[in-house]
């Protein structure tokens, strides 16, 4: 079946402007997580959404990043304002369930370049 | 801080020798250490789980190893194959959390 998808795969933006990145998760999954990787840095938890649940948005490392997820399904992660240390792979992964043992798939990722 | 402290960054091993890569953590609060491989354009992918009720597991060429009271874990690849070129994650979590904690990540080349 379908896995994680995202979109665009590769965003080049401009320092300032804002960007919107998009999340598909695997369908029927409950959970949906977004996280940053960085060169040399691993990943970085940003935040959480579980069903109906307010999400998680401890790992969001300044008020320039925000994100949404409509009916339960799409997630989009917004960073307004963009900054040159915004430049990093965004990675987006869903699960069936809350924790573990749940596995996360991942997707591809977008890579987010601030110019 | 970095939960979960990895290493080495990288790693050079022959075709059909072993690769091990080492993690150590601090929080004795996290019961779940999976694994995860990340080749190149691509997402992580789960390769291999452990939880501290076993000292270690072994899926095929891959094994974790565990060690709760060292507070450290380590993935051994048997007779590595250049297929197996990817980087390579650790993470932990405990019960409830809402995310994975990760390693900085190695990357792992197998020269043929």
């Amino acid at each position: 079946g379908a896995g994680v998808s995202q979109s665009p795969s590769n965003k080049v933006t401009e320092k300032g402007k804002d960007v919107e990145l998009r999340c598909d998760p695997i369908s029927g999954h409950t959970a949906l997580y977004w996280y940053r990787q960085s060169l040399g840095q691993g990943l970085e938890f940003l935040i959480y959404f579980q069903g109906n649940s307010a999400p998680d948005k401890s790992g969001l490392p300044s008020d320039r990043f925000s994100a949404e997820r409509t009916g339960g399904s799409v997630s989009t992660l917004t960073i307004q304002r963009t900054q040159q240390e915004d430049s990093a792979v965004y990675l987006c992964a869903s699960s069936l369930g809350q924790g573990t043992p749940y596995e996360q798939y991942f997707g591809p990722g977008t890579r987010l370049t601030v110019t | 801080q970095q939960q979960v402290k990895q290493s080495p960054q990288s790693l050079i091993v022959q075709k059909g020798g072993i690769s091990i890569i080492n993690c150590a953590y601090e929080n004795t609060a996290f019961d779940y250490f999976p694994w995860y491989q990340q080749f190149p354009g691509k997402g992580p992918a789960l390769l291999i789980a452990i939880r501290p009720d076993v000292s270690e597991k072994k899926e095929g060429r891959f094994t974790i190893s565990f060690n709760k009271s060292a507070k450290q874990f380590s993935l051994h690849i048997m007779d590595s194959q250049p297929g197996d070129s990817a980087t390579y994650f650790c993470a932990a979590s405990w019960p409830g959390a809402n995310n994975l904690f990760f390693g900085t990540g190695t990357r792992l080349t197998v020269i043929p």
